[in-house]
């Protein structure tokens, strides 16, 4: 099965400035790369995916970047803001047998938005 | 547009008692999953299902058990509760995996095993 992890584990910015949330994960067959974002009390919820077609992707202040001989993904939010301020999930995926079977999640990092 | 609901929101349950966690959803969505989320665990699988009348086994499985006799419906059953099972348990959807399709989550049951 998949090995994920993430780092770090905990991410304090200020205000204004950038994060960067990395993803590792060990099964070279996967080919689908979600980031979920989880505020408190609240289910997960997509923000950005790629796939592994592509190597990188822009959603107005969050990007995704692929490096899949490295077997690694992160996520970039700029201009950070109070609202950023939740626990990030990446799930790398592989579909080539199905992908019925759910996915694997990191253990999630905790974002911080110092005001 | 409800989404995903899971009923109900927050148990407290007695060891060795049992229940039955609820997930409804109204997006047509032929696959749905029963997640678990510890402190510093993430979210791991407990059971999926890939449509109506079918269950499968996920990373977690044991002491649980689940049905899906209506395709929008999907129940996660604990037989005899124990302390270890408490969790936040989050219930998801998805059209269909095969094409890279979004999960939705739903809030979340708090359970707390006494």
């Amino acid at each position: 099965g998949e090995n994920v992890e993430q780092h770090p584990s905990t991410l304090s910015v200020q205000e204004g400035d950038s994060a960067v949330i990395k993803c590792t994960y060990s099964d070279s067959a996967s080919n689908y790369f979600p980031w979920y974002k989880q505020e408190l009390g609240k289910g997960p919820q997509l923000i950005i995916d790629i796939r592994s077609n592509v190597g990188e992707k822009k959603d107005q202040r969050i990007a995704v970047t692929l490096n899949k001989t490295a077997k690694h993904f992160s996520l970039h939010i700029t201009e950070t803001q109070p609202e950023d301020s939740a626990v990030y999930f990446c799930a790398p995926k592989s579909y080539s047998g199905g992908g019925a079977d759910g996915l694997t999640f990191g253990k999630g990092t905790h974002l911080i938005i110092q005001p | 547009n409800a989404g995903v609901t899971q009923t109900p929101k927050f148990r407290v349950l007695k060891t060795g008692q049992s229940m039955t966690l609820l997930c409804a959803q109204d997006m047509n969505h032929e696959y749905m999953y029963w997640y678990r989320q510890d402190p510093g665990m993430g979210l791991r699988l407990i059971h999926y299902s890939v449509g109506e009348g079918t269950t499968a086994k996920g990373e977690v499985p044991d002491g649980y058990n689940v049905s899906r006799l209506k395709k929008q419906n999907f129940l996660l059953g604990l037989e005899s509760a124990a302390p270890s099972q408490t969790s936040v348990y989050f219930c998801a959807s998805s059209y269909s995996p095969l094409a890279n399709t979004e999960a939705f989550f739903g809030q979340g049951t708090r359970l707390t095993v006494v």
